[in-house]
């Protein structure tokens, strides 16, 4: 069974400010897709970022990248230029490839502030 | 992008009242769609994975004679909360998936169910 874990319940970031957010997950996978969504005070869920395991370059959105360490299977999310808009639960995700159902498998979540 | 409807945002009714939520995709087809609850402060749990056509797939502890899933359509999943208690109070999401590949998820807005 997959689990993912995010060790960091709380997080705080001075608006401007670079901050990360950890992941690590635990699969016997060779195919998979791991995931940042964001779930900001309103709780919609919006997808931030993808990153397919068979791509060793880690994905970039903007001022949103991962570092994606397959062999530590570790999944960490990079925020630069922080913004107050950026506050808001962030949960790190993992699905399995390959045809799957493509169910998500999700973390506990972090709560990011970003202060002004 | 991918838009997925889901409706009400917010009930409250009485206990032992049927509640109906609707999850609708609006500018794609999605043969599969999720059915999660999310209580406060806590991450998503996924209760079901609903096929276009076929019978719901439940998670283990979710009952399906209480949580009652239908996916009619390519664009339309619905769940019934039967006889609702104060305990199915809760934060309900759903999303869907678009055919064809390892698509993400792509998530309603939720539906906040309150029972008196």
């Amino acid at each position: 069974a997959q689990t993912v874990t995010q060790s960091q319940p709380e997080m705080s970031v001075q608006e401007a400010e670079t901050v990360t957010l950890s992941c690590t997950y635990d699969t016997s996978e060779s195919n998979y897709y791991l995931f940042w969504y964001k779930q900001p005070p309103s709780r919609q869920m919006i997808l931030v970022i993808r990153q397919e395991a068979y791509k060793q370059q880690n994905a970039t959105e903007n001022r949103f990248s991962v570092n994606f360490q397959k062999a530590a299977k570790s999944f960490s999310l990079k925020i630069s230029d922080s913004q107050l808009g950026d506050t808001a639960m962030y949960f790190c995700a993992f699905m399995k490839g390959g045809g799957s159902q493509g169910n998500l498998i999700f973390g506990k979540g972090t709560k990011l502030s970003v202060k002004p | 992008g991918a838009v997925v409807s889901q409706h009400p945002s917010r009930v409250i009714c009485k206990s032992g009242t049927s509640v109906k939520i609707e999850c609708r995709s609006l500018d794609f087809q999605a043969t599969t769609m999720f059915w999660y609850r999310q209580f406060p402060k806590q991450s998503l749990m996924l209760m079901a994975t609903s096929n276009e056509g076929s019978k719901a797939t439940y998670e283990q502890g979710v009952e399906k004679d209480k949580f009652l899933i239908n996916h009619a359509s390519l664009t339309l999943s619905t769940l019934t909360v039967t006889s609702a208690h104060p305990e199915d109070s809760s934060f309900y999401i759903c999303s869907a998936r678009e055919r064809g590949g390892n698509q993400p998820q792509h998530f309603g807005d939720g539906t906040r169910l309150s029972i008196l």
